[in-house]
């Protein structure tokens, strides 16, 4: 199975700042990465897929870049709404695979 | 717009199974298949695995053969998962989602407890 770890796996951050949360591939995945948000209770939300797309609906703020095996979620000038648990899925092949997760929460 | 509807929580004995759906609309149903999911705070999210909703096909995680069971009902656009020979780490939120996860539905909460 591949293996994504993400990290970190909490980001304590203010609002208006600038964050970054990252995962790592174990094998080449291409652009088949997706990024979720999820808040207590609710379901996974879509937030980017193909690496670097934004999904319908997402604000601007958030952005999805590659670099290698490396992708990862900024989320510029952070927002109350913004605190979550992202999470990445690598969708290449299945199984499919999820990253642990990054818990943002107001510093 | 894509709704997927799942079936209510569950609270099961250890031992015997649980049957949990997943009704979807807003799409042309057999055109994509239905994942499924299992999330735990212990071990996060976990691909269960899907069935190809036009053939009734399916792929599972090598962890959840003998343990989940994916059938669909076309007529009604409803997915289900049965989960057998439970035990308390059965206990989790199952969730479905349409084919490579993009859409979610609202998750299932199983527990299993005696």
């Amino acid at each position: 199975d591949i293996q994504m770890t993400q990290s970190p796996s909490s980001l304590p951050a203010s609002l208006g700042d600038r964050v970054t949360i990252t995962c790592r591939a174990s094998q080449d995945i291409g652009n088949y990465l997706r990024w979720f948000q999820q808040k207590p209770g609710k379901s996974p939300r879509l937030m980017i897929y193909g690496a670097t797309n934004l999904a319908a609906g997402v604000p601007s703020r958030f952005s999805g870049s590659r670099s290698g095996s490396d992708y990862s979620l900024t989320i510029n000038s952070l927002e109350s709404e913004d605190m979550a648990i992202y999470y990445c899925l690598q969708h290449n092949e299945y199984p499919l695979t999820f990253g642990s997760g990054t818990k943002l929460e107001i510093k | 717009q894509v709704q997927l509807q799942q079936s209510g929580a569950e609270l099961a004995k250890p031992g015997s199974s649980v049957k949990i759906s997943c009704k979807a609309s807003g799409y042309t149903f057999t055109s994509y298949y239905i994942s499924w999911i299992k999330q735990t705070t212990g071990q996060g999210l976990e691909y269960i695995g899907y069935i190809n909703t036009g053939s009734g096909g399916t792929n599972y995680n090598e962890k959840f053969k003998g343990k989940a069971t994916l059938t669909v009902d076309k007529s009604s656009s409803t997915a289900f998962m049965q989960l057998s020979s439970l035990t308390p780490d059965d206990s989790a939120v199952y969730y479905c989602a349409r084919a490579r996860v993009d859409y979610w539905g609202q998750g299932v909460m199983v527990t299993v407890s005696s």
